[in-house]
């Protein structure tokens, strides 16, 4: 019930290519659904996240899209560039007494060659 | 800039030998975590403050303490390190508001290495 399923487990595209990332929740008491960014050695870093309530939010070159009913979510990076290069773990957030918990995804690692 | 610093960034201990890692924040936030990183894995949620109130996940070993002396600072100690407790050890801070749009926010994180 606690688990958020991610997808793939590796990347590889190309620059300019489109690099998409898919996740898959079940316990519907998840509440907000963050993407972290983390490069080697550093620690994860927000990038983009999203409200159960809306479908699609882009934020620059990404972009999540929502899935509420398949409980599915996805990352979209358009125009990838190899600075994109990095893990990226999607998150559910359960809102509960006093704290927010993430439940992490296993990560993608994401690698645009040029 | 408001953010999480984590010192040391890189620590060396040997096996057995104590170590403490520490973590401060500018944000103001009256909650703060601890988790531990390994290779090519998700950070995984050692225990968490709110305020003063500490909650540890029921799979932390007994080896992991930690303090928050103050809601600005807070200190991760390994008491016996082991082999498999090397690790980069993640720190992050969240507000507490009952739901909205905010989320946990990560320090550096620490790299250890246990000889």
């Amino acid at each position: 019930q606690q688990q958020v399923k991610q997808s793939p487990q590796s990347l590889i595209v190309q620059k300019g290519g489109i690099s998409i990332i898919n996740c898959a929740y079940e316990n519907t008491a998840f509440d907000y659904f963050p993407w972290y960014q983390q490069f080697p050695g550093k620690g994860p870093a927000l990038l983009i996240a999203i409200r159960p309530d809306v479908s699609e939010k882009k934020e620059g070159r990404f972009t999540i899209s929502f899935n509420k009913s398949a409980k599915q979510f996805s990352l979209h990076i358009m125009d990838s560039q190899p600075g994109d290069s990095a893990t990226y773990f999607c998150a559910a957030r359960y809102s509960g007494a006093g704290s927010y918990q993430l439940t992490f995804g296993k990560g993608t690692k994401l690698s645009v060659i040029p | 800039d408001a953010m999480v610093i984590q010192n040391p960034r890189y620590q060396v201990t040997q096996f057995g030998k104590p170590v403490t890692l520490s973590c401060s924040q500018t944000l103001n936030h009256n909650v703060m975590y601890w988790y531990q990183q390994k290779s090519s894995q998700a950070p995984k949620l050692l225990f968490h403050y709110y305020d003063k109130d500490f909650n540890n996940e029921a799979d932390t070993p007994d080896n992991f303490q930690s303090r928050r002396p103050n809601t600005s600072f807070c200190f991760l100690d390994i008491r016996s390190p082991g082999l498999g407790d090397a690790a980069m050890y993640l720190c992050a801070t969240s507000p507490w508001k009952g739901g909205g749009t905010d989320t946990q926010y990560f320090g550096p994180g620490t790299r250890l290495t246990v000889l």
